[in-house]
């Protein structure tokens, strides 16, 4: 079976650039977006297409994709992004996947 | 303003039924699919159901499949989840999300606020 994997958790200081990655066979041959939810809400769509921001999504927030890996880097990390994070993808022959979710720590 | 809410949430024995509703306001409703994704206490985001804009097409995830049925009402802005045969691994937070599905492509957004499956004896 077709799995993503992501990090279970990313610690990072203020002021420093995070990478979460999310990997999977030929990833990049597939659109991915990353959600961000903080504890007790609901996701929220921050990047789609790889790299394209949400609407209201600060420009600090990137993505990319290529080969296996798929990448959310904020850069300028503030204590306001800590949350988890998803990746997903729509694989062909598999259908709509998440990865585990990746715990972003800032201190 | 773009809103889903979900309801019908609740305890239910194993083995019993649940039917989940989502209302859609804010958007032209039949102009997109939508999906149920559960999220089980302390762990990460499961993709349940699709329904394409009209319910004529109809997609799930292996765990679910023969057990849950997704459907539509357009006139009403509604979406459903029909949950039959639940097992205490169907113990969840289900949300309703909008799916900006294009082409092969897919993500979603918004989600709503989630409603509470708790499958228990």
């Amino acid at each position: 079976s077709y799995d993503l994997t992501q990090p279970p958790s990313v610690s990072v200081s203020p002021g420093q650039t995070a990478n979460i990655t999310c990997s999977g066979d030929k990833l990049g041959d597939e659109y991915v977006c990353w959600y961000q939810q903080r504890p007790g809400q609901s996701p929220i769509l921050f990047i789609f297409q790889d790299n394209k921001r949400a609407s209201g999504v600060p420009e600090r927030f990137s993505g990319s994709n290529s080969g296996n890996t798929a990448t959310l880097t904020i850069s300028g990390t503030q204590t306001m992004d800590e949350a988890d994070y998803y990746c997903q993808a729509r694989v062909s022959r598999t259908g709509v996947l998440f990865g585990g979710g990746t715990k972003l720590t800032v201190l | 303003e773009v809103q889903l809410v979900e309801s019908g949430g609740s305890v239910v024995r194993p083995g019993g039924s649940l039917k989940l509703s989502c209302a859609a306001s804010g958007f032209i409703f039949d102009d997109y699919d939508m999906s149920w994704v559960r999220q089980a206490p302390g762990k990460g985001l499961e993709w349940v159901s699709g329904s394409n804009w009209n319910g004529a097409k109809t997609d799930y995830a292996d765990s679910v499949k023969g057990r849950f049925t997704i459907s539509r009402d357009n006139a009403k802005k509604s979406l459903f989840l029909q949950m039959d045969s639940l097992t205490v691994e169907d113990t969840a937070m289900y949300y309703c999300a909008r799916d900006a599905a294009a082409g092969t492509d897919n993500w979603f957004d918004p989600w709503g606020q989630g409603t509470l499956v708790t499958v228990s004896s």
